[in-house]
């Protein structure tokens, strides 16, 4: 069954350093999201992206972040200077077109802590 | 707008006996009402999706919910706890689409179920 992978399952980084976080969404699908959960607390939306632009974000997602889909597999979440309060497990999801759109799939997460 | 609420953050039963997990939503639109397991230190898998059609939905491991458009709850049951049930469980509401097409989803904030041997 297809599935959608995140890489590193775990990263460990400096604050104020340069994070990538990667995801292969299912083969088939045009919308990505990534999403956040802070330990203890509930999940949280940061962005949705179809047609290689950004459909909707949140507040969270300020400047320091951005997403690109650099081919035609992978789906990335860059944050460009971490803060400590960026430490939480990133979730990539995807969904297809039609009548399924609704349902989205999430990856295993890429736990980030930030030093 | 659209919200979801799990009444209980933390509910424990013995292996055996049944689940009870509640989820109450607000939509203003006809939504689509999901669960998803997440297993310690693994992802979210999707349990179980409810999409108008028939409103008592089955899913995975033996778990099921129900649609109850009068009482505005999608509650999560199972006959009989297993010890691998023992997981966070998320409700989930989707309704209009927003821009782009796609629908936007909120979670609610999880029920720790913890089964006793």
């Amino acid at each position: 069954e297809p599935e959608v992978t995140q890489t590193p399952s775990h990263q460990v980084t400096q604050m104020g350093q340069e994070v990538i976080l990667r995801c292969v969404p299912i083969s088939n699908h045009l919308y990505f999201y990534w999403y956040r959960q802070i330990l203890g607390q509930k999940v949280e939306f940061l962005v949705s992206f179809y047609n290689n632009e950004i459909s909707e974000k949140s507040e969270i997602f300020d400047d320091q972040f951005s997403v690109e889909r650099p081919d035609g597999s992978n789906f990335t979440l860059k944050i460009r200077s971490t803060k400590l309060e960026d430490s939480a497990m990133y979730f990539c999801a995807s969904s297809a077109t039609g009548i399924d759109t609704d349902t989205q799939y999430f990856g295993p997460g890429t736990r980030l802590t930030v030093l | 707008a659209q919200s979801v609420t799990q009444l209980d953050s933390h509910v424990s039963v013995s292996e055996g006996t049944p689940v009870l997990l509640r989820c109450n939503y607000s939509s203003s639109y006809s939504p689509s009402l999901f669960w998803y397991v997440q297993h310690p230190n693994k992802g979210l898998q999707l349990l179980l999706k409810y999409t108008s059609a028939a409103t008592l939905v089955k899913g995975i491991n033996g778990f099921e919910a129900e649609f109850k458009k009068s009482e505005t709850s999608f509650h999560l049951t199972k006959p009989s706890a297993h010890m691998s049930d023992a997981a966070e469980y998320f409700c989930v509401v989707s309704d209009a689409k927003v821009s782009g097409g796609y629908q936007k989803v909120t979670f609610g904030t999880g029920t720790k179920l913890q089964v006793i041997p």
